[in-house]
């Protein structure tokens, strides 16, 4: 089945700065990436997400870049706020198989320092 | 917007007791599923339901069961609840992008 790998666990970035979270997977069929964002006491929020026909995907200050060839997309959160710390996750889908096939990384604990 | 719904925000639970989570989604979504999340493991698939009556093993199915008798609501049953089911328990719909609910944290004592 698919695997996905998300670095780094734990991420702190000043204010301003720009953010990287990286994920791979393991199933080269894996079409559909998307990202969540978890707030304190909330469940995850699908932010972004990206499918394997593009190569980037920009909304205001986050964007997401695939690599199928690498097997690995990311997360680009430009000009941090502090609302913006939170945990991140990974995911990837691939197309065969039942609904069941989005796998999650392990998530990202973003700190974002004022 | 969609919307999931989970009945209890918090809950403790003896060892041994048998345990209901409810969840119910309001956008006539086919696809449901339950997931478990804890620190540093993410989210791990438990069950999930394609449609009303029909489910599927997740990653993690032991210890657990689900129930769909209708289509907008995915009950998931501890049926002896242990210690080790003490966690954050997530409920989503959707076929592309799930919506999940806020959580329940249970704690089992």
């Amino acid at each position: 089945g698919e695997n996905v790998e998300q670095h780094p666990s734990t991420l702190s970035v000043q204010e301003g700065d720009s953010a990287v979270i990286k994920c791979t997977y393991s199933d080269s069929a894996s079409n559909y990436f998307p990202w969540y964002k978890q707030e304190l006491g909330k469940g995850p929020q699908l932010i972004i997400d990206i499918r394997s026909n593009v190569g980037e995907k920009k909304d205001q200050r986050i964007a997401v870049t695939l690599n199928k060839t690498a097997k690995h997309f990311s997360l680009h959160i430009t000009e941090t706020q502090p609302e913006d710390s939170a945990v991140y996750f990974c995911a990837a889908r691939a197309p065969s198989g039942s609904a069941r096939q989005l796998t999650f990384g392990s998530g990202t604990q973003l700190t974002v320092l004022p | 917007d969609v919307k999931v719904t989970q009945s209890s925000r918090y809950l403790v639970k003896r060892t041994g007791e048998k345990v209901f989570l409810e969840c119910v989604q309001d956008m006539d979504h086919e696809n449901m599923f339950w997931y478990r999340q804890d620190p540093g493991l993410g989210l791990r698939l438990i069950y999930f339901s394609y449609d009303v009556k029909m489910k599927e093993k997740g990653d993690i199915p032991e210890g657990y069961s689900v129930s769909r008798e209708k289509k907008e609501r995915f009950s998931l049953i501890l049926e002896s609840a242990s210690t080790n089911q003490t966690s954050m328990y997530l409920c989503g719909s959707g076929a592309g992008g799930y919506t999940f609910g806020s959580g329940t944290r249970l704690t089992v004592v």
